[in-house]
């Protein structure tokens, strides 16, 4: 059963540019997260996505956005880069539905660096 | 506001002996806790989770403790061995919520 896919792997950005990661969850699974992870920070929720509606966001400015397909997989977007904004950006895939909560499977990650 | 504390930060312990892990939520209505184990330059990984209806939840050397009076987990191991070696990260989903919120992580040095 493939793993969780994100890509790309790494990505070099120059602030004020814009740039779409994108995951892929594992098959079946609806519900997908994302996270920033930095070493000052931990790892900070982003938001999370099922059925292609978002249903929990975490508190970032505006300018971090994401979707989901009916595919399920999802992308997020972060516009008007800063160097703050550097950080590994993991998705995470859950077979969560409803209320009862699952343990999620992480993918690789995407390490974006703005200069 | 939803918040996890981790404890201790930095942990090193000798191979053989056992380490513990100590986390404190702060959203009493917080009913599953997952444990995550992250080795250098790789992703999280679950290594063992608890609920809320549980006190124990044993996985071979791996067990966590949930005291939801004291509203804190813990995550025990036992017989350390090298590849034990790893940043762990305690998390809690908050009741009604989506999200998890992760403590800061405890670097685990298995010293051979």
């Amino acid at each position: 059963k493939a793993g969780v896919t994100q890509t790309p792997r790494y990505l070099i950005k120059t602030r004020g540019q814009q740039v779409t990661l994108s995951c892929s969850p594992i098959s079946g699974h609806r519900s997908v997260s994302w996270y920033q992870q930095t070493p000052g920070q931990g790892l900070q929720f982003l938001f999370e996505y099922f059925s292609e509606t978002q249903r929990n966001k975490g508190n970032f400015p505006g300018r971090f956005s994401g979707r989901q397909f009916s595919n399920s997989r999802s992308e997020m977007n972060v516009s008007t880069l800063e160097l703050g904004d550097s950080a590994l950006y993991l998705c995470a895939s859950s077979p969560r539905t409803g209320e009862r909560s699952y343990g999620y499977t992480f993918g690789s990650g995407t390490r974006l660096t703005v200069v | 506001g939803e918040n996890v504390e981790q404890h201790p930060s930095t942990l090193s312990v000798q191979e053989g002996d056992s380490a513990v892990i100590k986390c404190t939520y702060s959203d009493s209505a917080s009913n599953y806790f997952p444990w995550y184990k992250q080795e250098l330059g790789k992703r999280p990984q679950l290594i063992i989770d608890i609920r809320s209806n549980v006190g124990e939840k044993k996985d071979q050397r791996i067990a966590v403790t949930l005291n939801k009076t004291a509203k804190h987990f813990s995550l025990h191991i036992t017989e350390t061995q090298p590849e034990d070696s790893a940043v762990y990260f305690c998390a809690a989903n908050p009741s009604g919520t989506y999200k998890y919120i992760f403590g800061t992580g405890t670097r685990l040095k298995v010293l051979a």
